[in-house]
């Protein structure tokens, strides 16, 4: 059925090292790849989005990969900030876009 | 709130009772949608709707019901049916029906009294 699988749940790194937050996806059909930040008590916000025809995509210190053949992208980020701290979420698209399915997310920690 | 409005922020549910949860967006945007929030659960798809007068289920539909009758509007009611509606509700819109870089509002945290 349609899903997506996130991993890991928690994570916490040191001011300056890099994170990385991993999901997959079930529906070779998909064919867009959002990532939203939760800050605390706050609603969720679009951080970076790419499509099934890129394999990656930059914007700054955060970058997506793509890997359609195995169904599964990344999120990472460099140089992280105590301000990076929030809970992450990957979502796939299903039904032709129609439907956005997400991923439990990930509790950021960035330690200064 | 940016163009999209919940309300109210935080709602109390009687045993039996159904409640409404309001979304209203002034973005012009085609489509809406409504995710329940649970900790450790992420964010799940209650319905969406991809046009005006149109709407489709999403994964955990059962016990609540919408309604799409303008653009701008697209309230949640949480019925009786609903055995444990206590959650954060967010309502979110974007500009296509393709789920693309979607907008939410601010949320509304139901309880069950």
């Amino acid at each position: 059925g349609e899903n997506v699988e996130q991993h890991p749940s928690t994570l916490s790194v040191q001011e300056g090292d890099s994170a990385v937050i991993k999901c997959t996806y079930s529906d070779s059909a998909s064919n867009y790849f959002p990532w939203y930040k939760q800050e605390l008590g706050k609603r969720p916000q679009l951080i970076i989005d790419i499509r099934s025809n890129v394999g990656e995509k930059k914007d700054q210190r955060i970058a997506v990969t793509l890997n359609k053949t195995a169904k599964h992208f990344s999120l990472h980020i460099t140089e992280t900030q105590p301000e990076d701290s929030a809970v992450y979420f990957c979502a796939a698209s299903y039904n032709q876009g129609g439907k956005l399915i997400f991923g439990q997310g990930t509790e950021l920690s960035v330690k200064p | 709130d940016g163009g999209i409005t919940q309300s109210p922020k935080y709602l109390f549910r009687k045993e039996g009772q159904n409640v409404t949860l309001s979304c209203e967006q002034n973005l012009n945007h085609d489509a809406m949608y409504w995710y329940r929030q649970d900790p450790g659960q992420g964010l799940r798809l209650i319905y969406y709707s991809q046009i005006v007068n149109d709407f489709q289920k999403g994964d955990i539909a059962e016990g609540y019901s919408v309604s799409r009758e303008k653009k701008e509007s697209f309230p949640l009611t949480v019925t009786s049916a609903q055995k444990n509606p206590t959650a954060f509700y967010l309502c979110a819109s974007s500009f296509s029906g393709r789920g693309e870089k979607l907008f939410f509002g601010s949320g509304t945290q139901l309880s069950v009294l």
